[in-house]
């Protein structure tokens, strides 16, 4: 079956670096993806998206990139704080297919720990 | 906080209990999500309201009923449950919009079956 994945399930950076954590997916109809930061005790939380017809979008100290050709995505972050802790999801909707609601699959996760 | 609520944030039950999960949205959405998320697993979707219709059922045991009485509200019911149900329990809302996919999380409820 179709999935979304991520290389790395842990990643350790100083506080101040740049933080760059990987999703794999499998689905080449997917035509939107999100990335979520969810925290201790929280839900998940939108950082950012982008469609399938763009390789790369910028927000507030973050960078999402999408490789078609490959099938990659990645989410940036700029000079990480100890407030970017938390474990971060990558997720794909799987093509309208006739559906009007969004239809997300999730990746497993991968923790992020920014060290002071 | 998103703008999504739910109740009661922890709920240990046993497994002859009956008890129902209740998610609020204020968000002025009109499809509704639930997940279960459990521990090193991805996120699974249990069902879709969208407009208020049921129209998605990701082979879930019957042991778990929604309930979506109008856009804003979603209920889970409960009833002899299994431990292996312990789990983050996740409500979800979106617009439905073409191409428009984005969902907003309300902080889970916290189940323990025991």
């Amino acid at each position: 079956g179709e999935s979304v994945g991520l290389h790395l399930p842990t990643l350790s950076v100083q506080e101040g670096d740049n933080s760059i954590i990987n999703c794999a997916y499998s689905n080449s109809a997917s035509d939107y993806f999100i990335w979520y930061k969810q925290e201790s005790g929280k839900g998940p939380q939108f950082i950012i998206d982008i469609r399938s017809n763009m390789d790369k979008r910028q927000g507030q100290r973050v960078t999402v990139l999408l490789n078609k050709t490959v099938k990659h995505l990645s989410l940036q972050i700029a000079a990480t704080q100890p407030g970017d802790s938390a474990v971060y999801f990558c997720a794909e909707n799987l093509g309208a297919g006739g559906t009007s609601y969004g239809k997300l699959t999730f990746g497993q996760g991968t923790i992020l720990t920014v060290h002071p | 906080e998103t703008g999504v609520t739910q109740t009661p944030r922890h709920l240990v039950m046993g497994m002859t209990n009956k008890k129902s999960l209740k998610c609020e949205q204020h968000l002025g959405h009109n499809a509704m999500y639930w997940y279960k998320q459990s521990a090193k697993k991805p996120l699974e979707l249990m069902f879709v309201y969208s407009l208020e219709e049921r129209v998605e059922n990701n082979s879930v045991p019957s042991r778990f009923s929604p309930e979506c009485p109008n856009s804003s509200h979603l209920f889970l019911h409960l009833h002899t449950l299994q431990p292996e149900d312990s789990a983050l329990y996740l409500c979800a809302s979106s617009q439905v919009h073409q191409g428009e996919y984005e969902q907003y999380f309300g902080p889970g409820t916290r189940l323990t079956v025991t």
